[in-house]
């Protein structure tokens, strides 16, 4: 009940094209949802995070799009680019645990010039 | 650079032996966690906490522990070391635990 679970493992996208990422949940006390992006041999960086009361949150050229009911949210990267190329992490957290993040599996980006 | 630093970056060692990772926290942060990177278990959390308290815990090994001093810097310490021990440990720290975590740049421990 506490997984999160991450889709696809890994994503080749063309530069210019949007790369979209998709993770879903079980336990409805989550309250937070962070994504992280982590270059090799680097510690994972915070992207964007939503929290449940809001349906989207767009930074830049990064969206969390979030659907409580289903318990999924998404993160979609527009006009992708080379640099984008990295893992990216999904997670979850609920304030009373502390707020330790739970991760999913995390999805290989790859953006081809 | 989130502001988070750990030391050693690289630490090989040999079963049976004990380690100790160190982390600062970002300025002011009074939380600090401490997650562990395996291919085959990706991240995972391992413990947190808080001001010098132990807030939460994860599945974090006996074998380990793991403490935060007054001046909110943290260490966690590895014993009786196996190969599976071999991975990344990344420490982050956060405002509150209601917060975003920042995370360090890890320290990668092999065990030989």
């Amino acid at each position: 009940q506490q997984q999160v679970k991450q889709s696809p493992q890994s994503l080749i996208v063309q530069k210019g094209g949007i790369s979209i990422i998709n993770c879903a949940y079980e336990n409805t006390a989550f309250d937070y949802f962070p994504w992280y992006q982590q270059f090799p041999g680097k510690g994972p960086a915070l992207l964007i995070a939503i929290r449940p009361d809001v349906s989207e949150k767009k930074e830049g050229r990064f969206t969390i799009s979030f659907n409580k009911s289903a318990k999924q949210f998404s993160l979609h990267i527009m006009d992708s680019q080379p640099g984008d190329s990295a893992t990216y992490f999904c997670a979850a957290s609920w304030y009373n645990q502390g707020g330790k993040l739970i991760f999913g599996q995390g999805t290989e980006l790859s953006v081809k010039p | 650079d989130s502001g988070v630093t750990q030391t050693p970056k690289h630490l090989i060692t040999a079963t049976g032996q004990r380690v100790t990772l160190r982390c600062s926290p970002r300025s002011g942060d009074l939380s600090v966690y401490w997650y562990q990177q395996s291919l085959d278990q990706g991240l995972q959390f391992l413990i947190q906490y808080y001001n010098g308290e132990e807030r939460a815990k994860g599945n974090i090994l006996e074998r380990f522990s793991a403490q935060q001093f007054p001046d909110l810097h943290s260490e966690l310490n590895l014993s009786s070391l196996e190969l599976g021990d071999s991975a990344l440990y990344f420490c982050a720290s956060s405002a509150s635990s209601v917060h975003e975590q920042f995370f360090g740049p890890g320290t990668r421990l092999t065990v030989l």
